[in-house]
């Protein structure tokens, strides 16, 4: 199956720009999108990206997406303490229809 | 106020017990799908619904079973046969999309399973 990679820590001090990455094997990929999981509740959209574009920005996040090299980024610039949760990458391919694939989600801590 | 509740919010199981976690979905959303969620393992898939009285089993289905009697509701019950039931579950639901079109899955809170 599919397979989506994310590193599992990030730490960051206030005011500073957090990067989060996220790699993935398969290119038929056609939407990608960021999740954010605050503790003890469930995901909730951030944004997304459609596979043909290469950069999005919404407010103060950017996504940058590398199709070649199958990288997807999120930065959050002016990173606060409110942005202390996990983060998930997911994308969704041409042939599985309505099933998503998810990474295994990045824990950023946001120092003040 | 759309949304998808899922509940208990916390709930135990004893050995060779089954429980039931429920979902209820108010989006009028086609598909609905449950994931399981382990520390550093991020979401994996038990079982997805695109339609009522069809469901396909995921990556991780072994132990687990679902109903989808009516498009609201996605009931996903933990069997005696799933030894490490101990994880946090969640249920989301999406509009139904053809292959390549964008699609959205919104989340319940979630309901933590712990075994006695």
């Amino acid at each position: 199956g599919e397979d989506v990679e994310q590193s599992l820590f990030l730490s960051v001090r206030e005011g500073d720009s957090s990067v989060i990455n996220c790699t993935y094997t398969d290119s038929s990929s056609t939407y990608l999108y960021w999740y954010k999981q605050e503790p003890g509740a469930g995901l909730q959209l951030l944004t997304y990206i459609f596979s043909n574009m290469d950069m999005k920005q919404d407010q103060r996040l950017t996504v940058l997406l590398n199709k070649k090299d199958k990288h997807l980024s999120l930065r959050i610039a002016d990173t606060q303490t409110g942005d202390s949760a996990i983060y998930f990458c997911a994308e969704s391919l041409l042939n599985t229809g309505n099933q998503f694939y998810f990474g295994t989600g990045t824990s950023l801590t946001v120092i003040p | 106020d759309g949304g998808i509740t899922q509940s208990p919010k916390y709930l135990f199981r004893k050995e060779g017990q089954n429980v039931t976690l429920s979902c209820e979905q108010n989006l009028n959303h086609d598909a609905m799908y449950w994931y399981r969620q382990d520390p550093g393992q991020g979401l994996r898939l038990i079982y997805y619904s695109q339609i009522v009285n069809d469901f396909q089993k995921g990556d991780i289905a072994e132990g687990y079973s679902v109903s989808r009697e009516k498009k609201e509701s996605f009931p996903l019950t933990v069997t005696s046969a799933q030894k490490n039931p101990t994880a946090f579950y969640l249920c989301a639901s999406s509009t139904y999309r053809l292959a390549g079109a964008k699609n959205i899955q919104y989340f319940g809170a979630g309901t933590r399973l712990s075994v006695l």
